[in-house]
């Protein structure tokens, strides 16, 4: 079965600051979807970037990018400039594509989650 | 465009009660999917359902648990009788036919069960 490990339950980092949250992962497909969803307190779930595995390019989105290494298994999210928006929950998922393919199966299995504390 | 809204966002019940949790996906969304998350731990796949059908329900926990999704459009997911280990947010998420890996959450439904 595919896990998710998410080893840091909390981090913190300065107002402008650079933060890196990890995230390893455990599978024996090859073609598979990897996610990184952020939640605010009380708020929904919202995806913050998302990367294929058959893609080598690291996935970004303005200020959050991901260092992607496939034979590693790693997946971690690098946040710049960090901003006080930025505090939430960090969920690290992963999505295979076995059960993807021709399908419309959207098992996601998620890590335990890492929480961001933006310090002024 | 609405986003999936879940009701209640928070409810305290005794254990032994039962508790109705309620989402409404985005219009149009063939697929919708329960999550849990037990404090702590990994948010966790619950079941799946394509339009009013269930297309996977392997992780439903046991019997105490029934998702509906009458007419494909809201769901409801009971809990009858509660337990204490049935604590913690359940999450609600849709997607459009053929796009799972798509899929937008609501804010959760967080249960505590005393």
């Amino acid at each position: 079965a595919q896990t998710v490990t998410q080893s840091q339950p909390e981090m913190s980092v300065q107002e402008a600051e650079t933060v890196t949250l990890s995230c390893t992962y455990d599978t024996s497909e090859s073609d598979y979807y990897l996610f990184w969803y952020k939640q605010p307190p009380s708020r929904q779930m919202i995806l913050v970037i998302r990367q294929e595995a058959y893609k080598q390019q690291n996935a970004t989105e303005n200020r959050f990018s991901v260092n992607f290494q496939k034979a590693a298994k790693s997946f971690s999210l690098k946040i710049s400039d960090s901003q006080l928006g930025d505090a939430a929950m960090y969920f690290c998922a992963y999505l295979g594509t076995l059960v993807n393919r021709g399908s419309t199966l959207g098992r996601l299995y998620f890590g335990r989650g890492t929480q961001l504390t933006v310090w002024p | 465009e609405a986003g999936v809204t879940q009701f209640p966002s928070h409810s305290v019940i005794e254990k032994g009660q039962t508790v109705t949790l309620r989402c409404d996906p985005i219009s149009g969304h063939d697929n919708l999917y329960w999550y849990r998350r037990v404090m702590g731990k990994e948010i966790k796949f619950l079941l799946h359902f394509v339009k009013e059908s269930k297309q996977d329900e392997s992780g439903m926990p046991n019997n105490r648990f029934l998702a509906e999704r009458t007419g494909g459009t809201y769901s409801t997911l009971k809990v009858q009788p509660a337990e204490l280990e049935d604590s913690g947010v359940y999450f609600c998420a849709s997607s459009p036919q053929g796009w799972a890996n798509v899929l937008t959450f609501g804010a959760g439904s967080r249960l505590t069960v005393l």
